[in-house]
């Protein structure tokens, strides 16, 4: 069955480190996105990508890092730079001409 | 830009209850709209979605949602909650100007009880 998949869904990360969090599909779509979900504030978009090799910084972008060197994948890094990474991360995909995404099923990144 | 407000943060109702939860958004134009629903530590299901057409749109589980341009509002229903309705349920509005991003609001935690 066609989806996207993260992983992993539990990640424990020290302070200072980058860890690289894991979004693939399946789907063939064009577009993929990276949102992180804290409790009461919904969903806020990291960053996100319409093609292959091109991405664009969404509105909390400071301290990740992204690539989109293949249609399937956009891989996560979060950075030492990112102050307070201990959230839910959620990445979703979309269908050229396609208005709705799908959603993988998240990462719950704890920094210790 | 766009921007959704969903006013209440959580809502409890009785098994076999009616459901209203609100949703307003803020975009000069007809957005697209969408709601998403969240069980805990999973991602978000699609529930239903407005483009254009018949204002009231009909979801799965039972759900439905009336677009009023005139309120700016998307409100989402269910005449009959069931206990697995629980959850937590997210408005969103996106708009091809703007790259079909979508944006989300804080979300409603729906409580059932027995």
């Amino acid at each position: 069955d066609g989806g996207i998949t993260q992983s992993p869904k539990y990640l424990f990360r020290k302070e200072g480190q980058n860890v690289t969090l894991s979004c693939e599909q399946n789907l063939n779509h064009d577009a993929m996105y990276w949102y992180r979900q804290d409790p009461g504030q919904g969903l806020r978009l990291i960053y996100y990508s319409q093609i292959v090799n091109d991405f664009q910084k969404g509105d909390i972008a400071e301290g990740y890092s992204v690539s989109r060197e293949k249609k399937e994948s956009f891989p996560l890094t979060v950075t030492s730079a990112q102050k307070n990474p201990t959230a839910f991360y959620l990445c979703a995909s979309r269908d050229r001409g396609s208005h709705g995404y799908t959603f993988g099923s998240g990462t719950r990144l704890t920094v210790v | 830009a766009q921007s959704v407000t969903q006013p209440d943060i959580h809502i409890t109702v009785s098994e076999g209850a009616s459901l209203e939860l609100r949703c307003n958004y803020s975009y000069g134009a007809t957005p697209y709209l969408f709601w998403y629903v969240q069980s805990p530590g999973q991602g978000l299901q699609l529930l239903l979605k407005y483009f254009s057409g018949d204002t009231l749109v009909q979801g799965i589980k039972g759900f439905e949602a009336e677009f009023k341009r005139s309120q700016s509002s998307f409100n989402l229903r269910k005449p009959s909650v069931h206990w697995s309705d629980a959850a937590e349920y997210f408005c969103a509005v996106g708009a091809s100007e703007y790259g079909n991003k979508l944006v989300f609001g804080a979300g409603t935690i729906l409580r059932v009880k027995s």
